[in-house]
């Protein structure tokens, strides 16, 4: 079965620090990764995506950026921080079919 | 006018009453249609997935899709207090080489006991 990891599960930052978020997925291959922020009241807000290693598409424009370095690993940076960046950031997977799984998220807190 | 629709609640509810969330979309293109749930602090997870207009069950749960009305809805029957999260509509449609989701803000349920 499927699985999907995500950490650290709980981070507070400064603003201005830099920020490193991993996603990993087990028990598939070659599949879509997604990158959203969830922001209390605003919903899911779709930040990036990928269909493949080193094939990165941004949805919106921000600070943040994404790799995805190996196939089942995505991952999501920034250099400088904003007190906007705080949320709840998702990484989810989908191979085929329509719907996608998310991983438990991380928690973000820019002070 | 967002493309999808759906009211935030929060919607509180004694146990055992049936639940009725809905959510409207303006989009003709949405080809599927998901319901999924998210505990507090939690990840979502897939509850339903349908495809064509009708209803589709699922123990106590039952999506339907109403596309000539642009209209879904997920109904509870006889809910637990273990069904108090957030539910998710997400409608999905072709674009590119991607399949995009497109979603609900979500409704809070609290099913007291």
């Amino acid at each position: 079965s499927q699985t999907i990891h995500q950490w650290p599960a709980t981070l507070v930052q400064p603003v201005g620090s830099p920020l490193s978020l991993e996603c990993t997925v087990e028990g598939t291959s070659n599949p879509n990764l997604y990158w959203y922020r969830q922001a209390a009241g605003r919903g899911l807000q779709l930040l990036f995506y990928s269909v493949g290693i080193g094939q990165i598409s941004s949805e919106v424009p921000q600070n943040l950026s994404a790799s995805r370095p190996q196939d089942r690993q995505f991952i999501l940076s920034s250099k400088k921080l904003l007190l906007s960046d705080s949320g709840f950031y998702l990484c989810a997977w989908r191979r085929g079919g329509e719907t996608q799984y998310f991983g438990p998220g991380t928690r973000l807190l820019v002070l | 006018q967002k493309e999808v629709e759906q009211d935030p609640g929060p919607l509180s509810v004694p146990e055992g009453a049936i639940v009725s969330l809905n959510c409207t979309y303006s989009n003709s293109a949405f080809q599927y249609f998901m319901w999924y749930r998210q505990y507090s602090r939690k990840g979502p997870e897939l509850l339903m997935y349908t495809y064509s207009s009708g209803n589709k069950e699922d123990g106590r749960f039952t999506a339907q899709v109403d596309k000539s009305s642009k209209y879904i809805s997920l109904f509870i029957r006889d809910s637990q207090p273990s069904d108090s999260a957030t539910y998710l509509c997400a409608m999905s449609y072709n674009a590119g080489n991607n399949r995009k989701l497109i979603w609900g803000l979500g409704t809070s349920l609290a099913v007291n006991p």
